[in-house]
């Protein structure tokens, strides 16, 4: 059975950092492409980045390249994101997904993570 | 504002079709597949159609999905209580090199 689950999320003060992880259970992980997708309170998903599975291409939505870093560790099956310069607007659930494979959607999301980011 | 453009709600009695559509470009729609996502109050997303119209194992035959150019749709057949949820269309998008979502459809059954 596929499982991923995400954690790291939290309250953080505007400027602050945090790392959030993804680990994934049931597939070979280091075959499959990952994102993360974000849902801010009362808002639709939006798609935040997303990795290839062996870490050599990776992409980011315009809203957060240059603060936001996605990588992987396909020994731990585990992916990451590192955000940096959190914003108010950065309020979010983060989704971790698994990509089908040739671009054609995600099967698998995780129960996401809530990051908050207040003074 | 989404890249893909979906009506903010619909609605529909138990029994009746409804379909919610989603409007793209070139870049997106029109040269990638569309892929539909369930999401039930407090839950995470589901997929519901991939490939345009491929549903995975476990989905129902009551929901089809269709492309044309660059409009996609998604049908309900068979309207039940438990179809009530917000729907988001997605596809790939070869000019912003990321995947982009539609705005989400709020289902309403009456």
């Amino acid at each position: 059975e596929v499982q991923l689950l995400e954690s790291g999320g939290g309250l953080v003060q505007p400027g602050g950092s945090l790392r959030l992880s993804c680990a994934a259970s049931g597939f070979t992980f280091n075959n499959y492409a990952m994102s993360w997708v974000r849902q801010a309170p009362g808002k639709g998903l939006e798609w935040v980045s997303a990795i290839s599975g062996s870490s050599d291409s990776s992409y980011f939505a315009d809203s957060v390249r240059g603060r936001f870093t996605i990588s992987r560790d396909n020994s731990k099956n585990t992916l990451y994101l590192q955000i940096i310069s959190l914003r108010a607007e950065d309020t979010a659930v983060y989704y971790c997904a698994k990509d089908i494979g040739g671009l054609r959607g995600f099967d698998y999301w995780g129960q996401g993570t809530l990051v908050t980011v207040s003074s | 504002q989404s890249v893909l453009t979906q009506p903010p709600s619909a609605s529909g009695t138990p029994g009746q079709r409804v379909t919610i559509s989603c409007s793209g470009s070139s870049s997106n729609i029109g040269s990638h597949t569309v892929n539909w996502y369930q999401q039930l109050p407090g839950t995470a997303p589901k997929l519901l159609i991939y490939s345009n119209n491929q549903r995975p194992s476990g989905v129902p035959d009551r929901f089809s999905g269709s492309k044309s150019g660059t409009s996609a749709s998604l049908a309900i057949s068979g309207l039940q209580s438990e179809d009530e949820a917000d729907y988001y269309c997605a596809a790939w998008d070869g000019s912003l090199n990321g995947w982009v979502f539609g705005g989400g459809t709020k289902l309403t059954v009456l």
